[in-house]
C-alpha cells in the first residue's frame, strides 16, 4: 500500500496519560499536515510541515500538543495529560510540492476516559 | 469562524436521483475549491475540485457548479447510487495557502 499510513488505527486511555500517534506519508510528498475531527464535524487543521520545517499551527493546538517530523519523512503528534475533549479522530495527510491535493490517511481515533 | 457554510447536513434519495450539496464561501481568496468523500471509519478521499476560472467541471456522474460571483459551489451527483452513500465535505484553501478549512459535512444516503 502507497498510501498515508498511520498508526495506531484506535488508542483508549486514561484522562491524563500521554499518547503519541505516528503518520508515515506518501514517500515522494514533501508537506505533510495534521487534522481532528470530531464526530458531525470536518476536519480541523493543526498544523502543517513542509519537510521538516514545523511551518504552521492552529490555535487549536494548545501546549500539551507537539508534532514533530524529524528526517522529513514520518511525523508523529503526542498529546500530554489527555482530557476527554481530545477525544476525536486525529487525521494526517500529505501533499507533494505544486499539487493542490492532499491525500488521507485513514486516522486514529482517540477515545480518552 | 465558519468560512466555508456547506448545506444541507443530510440528504436522502432515491437510487437514480439526483443529489446536491452546496457550499458558501466567504473569503474571496479562495483559489482552489475541493469536494471530499468520507466512508465511515476512512480518511477523506479528493473526489472533484474546480478552480474559479472555470464554472463547472465534470467528471463521471459528479459535477462541480461554481458561482463566484454569488460565492458558492456545489456537488451535484447524477444517478446516484447506494454506493455514494458517505459523507461529503467541501472545503477552499485561502489564496497562496494550502490549509483547507472544511465545510462541516453532508451526510448523504442513498436507498436503493
Amino acid at each position: 500500500d502507497t498510501g498515508v499510513s498511520q498508526d495506531p488505527r484506535h488508542k483508549i486511555t486514561k484522562r491524563g496519560q500521554n499518547v503519541t500517534f505516528r503518520c508515515d506519508p506518501i514517500s515522494e510528498h514533501n508537506r505533510l499536515y495534521w487534522y481532528r475531527q470530531t464526530l458531525g464535524q470536518g476536519p480541523e487543521f493543526l498544523t502543517y510541515f513542509q519537510n521538516e520545517a514545523q511551518l504552521e499551527k492552529s490555535r487549536l493546538l494548545s501546549d500539551r500538543f507537539s508534532a514533530e517530523r524529524p528526517k522529513g519523512s514520518f511525523s508523529t503528534l503526542e498529546i500530554q495529560r489527555t482530557e476527554q475533549g481530545d477525544s476525536a479522530m486525529y487525521l494526517c495527510a500529505s501533499r507533494a510540492s505544486g499539487s493542490d491535493e492532499q491525500f488521507f490517511g485513514p486516522g486514529t481515533r482517540l477515545t480518552v476516559l | 469562524q465558519q468560512q466555508v457554510k456547506q448545506s444541507p447536513q443530510s440528504l436522502i434519495v432515491q437510487k437514480g436521483g439526483i443529489s446536491i450539496i452546496n457550499c458558501a464561501y466567504e473569503n474571496t481568496a479562495f483559489d482552489y475549491f475541493p469536494w471530499y468523500q468520507q466512508f465511515p471509519g476512512k480518511g477523506p478521499a479528493l473526489l472533484i475540485a474546480i478552480r474559479p476560472d472555470v464554472s463547472e467541471k465534470k467528471e463521471g456522474r459528479f459535477t462541480i457548479s461554481f458561482n463566484k460571483s454569488a460565492k458558492q459551489f456545489s456537488l451535484h451527483i447524477m444517478d446516484s447510487q447506494p454506493g455514494d452513500s458517505a459523507t461529503y465535505f467541501c472545503a477552499a484553501p485561502p489564496g497562496g495557502s494550502y490549509i483547507p478549512t472544511f465545510g462541516r459535512g453532508t451526510s448523504l444516503i442513498v436507498h436503493p
